[in-house]
């Protein structure tokens, strides 16, 4: 079954930190592996799109990485700031006809002053 | 350049009665999806749009919901009649390349039946 897990469900860091947000999937067959931003009461927002060659795609203070080997992704953050609290959602596509894709759960992140 | 706009962005109905979700891609994006969200789910594949012509509608619940795109540009989602679980945000996005491109998404619509 094509699933993608995240975490942790939540986190709270304090201004300025470094956070790392974790996926793990089981979809196959594999296409491309994107992180969006979601902001409360809006629409998931695209910050990285990763196919199976991409170790590594930084997209300002947001860096995700993918193991395609043991199917795992994680979106780093830096030097966070309060406009960063949102719902960041990892979605694994799958490679068919048109665009078909499994979304996470999210994760929401609480960035404090 | 506009992006996707969704209307309305939220509605509350009865159990029962019809609500139509309206949704306009950006200028010159052939595909078109549907996806919703219900409370502390994640979000789910509805249908995908290429022009006018459903490319793939697996994901509708049941023949209550009722998805058009008469002339590729802007489409609908009726839901008819509207039961308690249909309650979620409904979300369209469109795209310029089905598999490989960015996805843009609308703020979504909120749907809740009493």
């Amino acid at each position: 079954k094509n699933q993608v897990e995240q975490s942790p469900q939540s986190l709270i860091i304090l201004e300025g930190k470094n956070c790392t947000l974790q996926c793990n999937y089981t979809v196959s067959p594999f296409s491309n592996l994107r992180w969006y931003k979601q902001d409360t009461g809006r629409g998931p927002v695209s910050l990285t799109i990763m196919t199976f060659s991409e170790n590594t795609k930084s997209n300002g203070r947001y860096t995700a990485t993918l193991d395609a080997d043991t199917k795992q992704s994680s979106l780093h953050i830096t030097a966070s700031q309060l406009s960063d609290s949102a719902s960041y959602i990892c979605v694994v596509s799958v490679r068919q006809a048109g665009t078909a894709l499994i979304f996470g759960k999210g994760t929401t992140l609480s960035v404090s002053s | 350049e506009a992006g996707v706009t969704q209307f309305p962005s939220h509605s509350v109905i009865e159990k029962g009665q019809t609500v139509t979700l309206r949704c306009d891609p950006i200028s010159g994006h052939d595909n078109l999806y549907w996806y919703r969200r219900v409370m502390g789910k994640e979000i789910k594949f509805l249908l995908h749009f290429v022009k006018e012509s459903k490319q793939d509608e697996s994901g509708m619940p049941n023949n209550r919901f009722l998805a058009e795109r008469t002339g590729g540009t802007y489409s609908t989602l009726k839901v008819q009649p509207a039961e308690l679980e249909d309650s979620g945000v409904y979300f369209c996005a469109s795209t310029h390349f089905a598999n490989t491109g960015e996805l843009f998404f609308g703020e979504g619509s909120r749907l809740t039946v009493l």
